[in-house]
Order: structure tokens, then C-alpha cells, then sequence
């Protein structure tokens, strides 16, 4: 099946700075990636779909310029966390889907943010 | 809106028990239906799915029919292995033919963990 790899898989980072996490496709060009937080014990909340070359589309409740999204290539969309508090330390999923014929989502690894 | 609603784990049982996970949905149109497993470290990949009502999905043993009339999709397995320890995640898209094309709604997740 095709991968999905996230970068980094875990981050810990001083309150007030920013953190940038990457989703690459590795074997296919993705068309749209999503972006989804998971708190521990809950379930994935979508934050954004960003689709390559235009602006991300955010979910109700998700700050925008907190969240800086940009999928500048088939292959790549990154995630800011911008100013970074501890409340948005979480788990950070992304996914995408191909050009093909299935469009079935692909997930990545995850990465495990802690502000501090 | 839509949501989906698991049955709260974890879920405890010994290699060749049965294993049921209840799902249940909510939904404005005609969703598609989907089992996600997370093995520990590794992200989302998809189980089975079902795009229409009494439609079955199968995958390695498990198995799951899209009941419209219960708005259900129960996850089974007549016999579990201690591979099969995982988080198991219910899901939705209102897209039609099941290929995950637009949003996903994802319940809380099910912590599976089978015993030698």
C-alpha cells in the first residue's frame, strides 16, 4: 500500500515557540492531505484539508493563523503550530489521498507534540 | 452532524475468544462505513469497509455489515490472535462509494488486547 511518513515522530519545544511538522507521500502524489489531532483516550478531530497549491480549509473551532498549513507539493504538506502553548500538545495525524482511481486516505505515523 | 459512537474499551481477551467492537452512527445522508486499525507506533491503515446498507466488509478475519435500520457496524472476529492487539477505530464519510474521498467522522477508538 502506499506510505505516508510524518516528521518529526516526536517534539518537545518551549512554550511561545513554533514547531513544524511534516507529511510526505512517499510513493504516490497526494492531491489533498488532511490534518487531525488526537487527544489521549479520544478520537481524531480533522482539523484541516489542504489540497496542493491552494489554501487549506479549516474545521469549524480551528485557528487558522495558529495552525499554519501549506502543501506546496504532491508530495509534502507541513503543519506550524505557531506560538505554541501547552495546551496544544497533542497527537498530530495527517493523511492523503492520491490522484488515483481509489482515493482511499493514507495515514501517517503520527507525531507526539509536548510544549513545555 | 454526524458522529460515531464505539463501545468504550479496552477491550481484554485470550488468543481464539470471540471478539465483538459495537459501532454505532449517526448520519444526515447515506454514509460509507469503515474499520481503521492503529497497531502501537504505526499509523491508521484501513480494515474493511461497506458503502451501502446489508453490504459486508472482510479482512483478515474480521468482518462488519452495515445495518441501516440499527445504524450499526459491528466489528467481529471469530477468533483473535495476540497480533491482533491494536486500537480499532470506527469511522465515516458521507462521500459516496466508499473511498474515503471526503471527511472522515472517526469514533473515540477501542483498545484491543488479546492475551497468549
Amino acid at each position: 500500500g502506499a506510505v505516508v511518513s510524518q516528521h518529526p515522530s516526536r517534539v518537545i519545544c518551549k512554550s511561545g515557540t513554533s514547531v513544524k511538522i511534516e507529511c510526505r507521500s512517499l510513493d504516490f502524489q497526494a492531491t489533498t492531505m488532511f490534518w487531525y489531532r488526537q487527544f489521549p483516550k479520544q478520537s481524531l478531530m480533522l482539523m484541516a484539508t489542504s489540497n496542493e497549491g491552494s489554501k487549506a480549509t479549516y474545521e469549524q473551532g480551528v485557528e487558522k493563523d495558529k495552525f499554519l498549513i501549506n502543501h506546496a507539493s504532491l508530495t509534502l504538506s507541513t503543519l506550524t503550530v505557531t506560538s505554541a502553548h501547552p495546551e496544544d500538545s497533542s497527537f498530530y495525524i495527517c493523511s492523503a489521498r492520491g490522484s488515483g482511481g481509489s482515493n482511499e486516505q493514507f495515514f501517517g505515523p503520527g507525531t507526539r507534540l509536548t510544549v513545555l | 452532524g454526524n458522529s460515531v459512537t464505539q463501545m468504550e474499551g479496552p477491550v481484554t481477551l485470550s488468543e481464539e475468544a470471540f471478539l465483538t467492537i459495537n459501532c454505532t452512527y449517526t448520519a444526515t445522508g447515506y454514509p460509507s462505513l469503515f474499520w481503521y486499525v492503529q497497531y502501537p507506533g504505526e499509523g491508521l491503515q484501513l480494515l474493511l469497509k461497506a458503502t451501502k446498507a446489508d453490504d459486508k466488509g472482510s479482512n483478515k478475519g474480521f468482518e462488519a455489515t452495515y445495518r441501516k435500520e440499527t445504524t450499526s457496524f459491528h466489528l467481529e472476529k471469530g477468533s483473535v490472535q495476540v497480533s491482533d492487539s491494536a486500537v480499532y477505530f470506527c469511522a465515516l464519510s458521507e462521500d459516496a462509494g466508499g473511498t474515503s474521498y471526503g471527511k472522515l467522522t472517526f469514533g473515540q477508538g477501542t483498545i484491543l488486547t488479546v492475551h497468549p
